[in-house]
């Protein structure tokens, strides 16, 4: 069974600094993506960046980057110059595309930038 | 704008009593997707639909029912709502092929006494 592992329940960060979310995942699969999802106090389930497996280079979105390790089955977010609006809750997110389409999530970390 | 709808918002109610979540999406995707959120827990996925008529289980199905007879509507129904399916539940959208990513509805906070 495919599962998303998030070790860090809560983290904290100074504003304008840098830090990194962790993500391990377990899949026999060769093809899948992978996904970082926000979500604010308001609930709201916003998308942060997304990474297709085929791929070797590491997806950014301005101040957002992943380090996607696929042998090691690592997918880490890195969030630069942290903004308090970073402040959320995020997941990590798996779907394969070979045979079903499910989507697992990781059980988060509670991001809070301080001012 | 493009966008997912849910209502309703919020319910309470009391169990066994069925009722039912809409789910409205206006952006024609394929892939649409319940999934309920727990402390602790994280989403998981209920159950998922990558077409009119073609519906699967996710980590999460029992208690529940969907239906796709319409591509832009995917309604959650529980036929005898328990305690234990207290939740925020949230509606998702996207297309096949390409990304996979979704877009989410805001929520419905369903309690159940």
């Amino acid at each position: 069974a495919q599962t998303v592992t998030q070790s860090q329940p809560e983290m904290s960060v100074q504003e304008a600094e840098t830090v990194t979310l962790s993500c391990t995942y377990d899949t026999s699969e060769n093809n899948y993506y992978l996904f970082w999802y926000k979500q604010p106090p308001s609930r709201q389930m916003i998308l942060v960046i997304r990474q297709e497996a085929y791929k070797q280079q590491n997806a950014t979105e301005n101040r957002f980057s992943v380090n996607f390790q696929k042998a090691a089955k690592s997918f880490s977010l890195k969030i630069s110059d942290s903004q308090l609006g970073d402040t959320a809750m995020y997941f990590c997110a798996f779907m394969t595309t070979s045979g079903t389409y499910k989507y697992i999530f990781g059980t988060g970390t509670r991001l809070k930038v301080l001012a | 704008e493009a966008q997912v709808t849910q209502n309703p918002r919020y319910l309470i109610t009391v169990t066994g009593k069925k009722l039912t979540v809409t789910c409205s999406q206006n952006m024609n995707h394929e892939y649409m997707s319940w999934y309920r959120q727990d402390p602790g827990l994280g989403l998981r996925q209920i159950y998922y639909s990558m077409n009119v008529e073609v519906t699967d289980k996710g980590d999460v199905p029992e208690g529940y029912k969907v239906s796709r007879k319409e591509k832009r509507n995917f309604p959650l129904i529980l036929e005898s709502p328990s305690p234990n399916q207290t939740s925020l539940y949230f509606c998702a959208s996207g297309r096949t092929g390409g990304s996979y990513e979704q877009y989410f509805g805001p929520g419905t906070r369903l309690t159940v006494t």
